[in-house]
């Protein structure tokens, strides 16, 4: 499919362990965004990458996550040393900035379990 | 700061009401933009209206409906004739103007509609 790709859709961690998430973006689509969705809110804003400008990092709730991505190619987010709090659904979205349109395209989200 | 209210937590209607979802905004910005998203029980969200905030004209999407009222910063949803696949839980967003495409989304917390056959 030409959709939003994520990896992996389920992670079950142990407190304190590092773990990676992989957002594929639709290929073309330059801006690149990460939110987090905790069970029963909405998202919230973590990161926003396009082309290669510096990233807006001020939605990262701590300085254990972080995220990179190369271009307008894939993104990962990375969460070290992981705690309870930070079970949640990782959503990304891409988009491809036009005049008329800024539509984010969603992926279907990595549900992350730390336990 | 910005804020996305959605008041109504939960809505149930029997199916072939019409439902309207509440949305109220807060934004210091005088250019923004107003979304809605669908996120049905698989989980992956759904794209529905983008609208800019000097474009007050309500708008019409077959069964779908927006109202947007500036001078009460709203912007409700209404669906008309509901069915069975409308059952999903309604986001409504902001995004300032940031410039060079950024529109990072503020979402409110959601409103689960159920339509019951």
């Amino acid at each position: 499919g030409a959709g939003v790709s994520q990896s992996p859709s389920n992670k079950v961690t142990e407190k304190g362990k590092d773990v990676e998430l992989r957002c594929d973006p639709i290929s073309g689509h330059t801006a690149l965004y990460w939110y987090r969705q905790r069970l029963g809110q909405g998202l919230e804003f973590l990161i926003y990458f396009q082309g290669n400008s510096a990233p807006d990092k001020s939605g990262l709730p701590s300085d254990r996550f972080s995220a990179e991505r190369t271009g307008e190619s894939v993104s990962t987010l990375t969460i070290q040393r992981t705690q309870q709090e930070d079970s949640a659904v990782y959503l990304c979205a891409s988009s491809f900035m036009a005049a008329s349109s800024y539509e984010q395209y969603f992926g279907p989200g990595t549900r992350l379990t730390v336990t | 700061a910005q804020k996305v209210t959605q008041a109504q937590t939960e809505i149930s209607v029997v199916e072939k009401e019409d439902v309207t979802l509440d949305c109220v905004y807060e934004t210091r910005d005088t250019t923004y933009y107003l979304f809605w998203y669908k996120q049905p029980p698989s989980g992956e969200l759904v794209f529905l209206i983008r609208r800019n905030s000097f474009d007050e004209q309500n708008e019409i999407s077959g069964r779908y409906s927006w109202n947007f009222q500036k001078s009460t910063s709203s912007f409700n949803f209404t669906i008309t004739a509901s069915q069975v696949v409308d059952s999903a839980v309604y986001f409504c967003a902001l995004s300032e103007a940031r410039g060079f495409g950024n529109e990072k989304l503020t979402f409110g917390t959601g409103t689960r509609l159920t339509i019951i056959p």
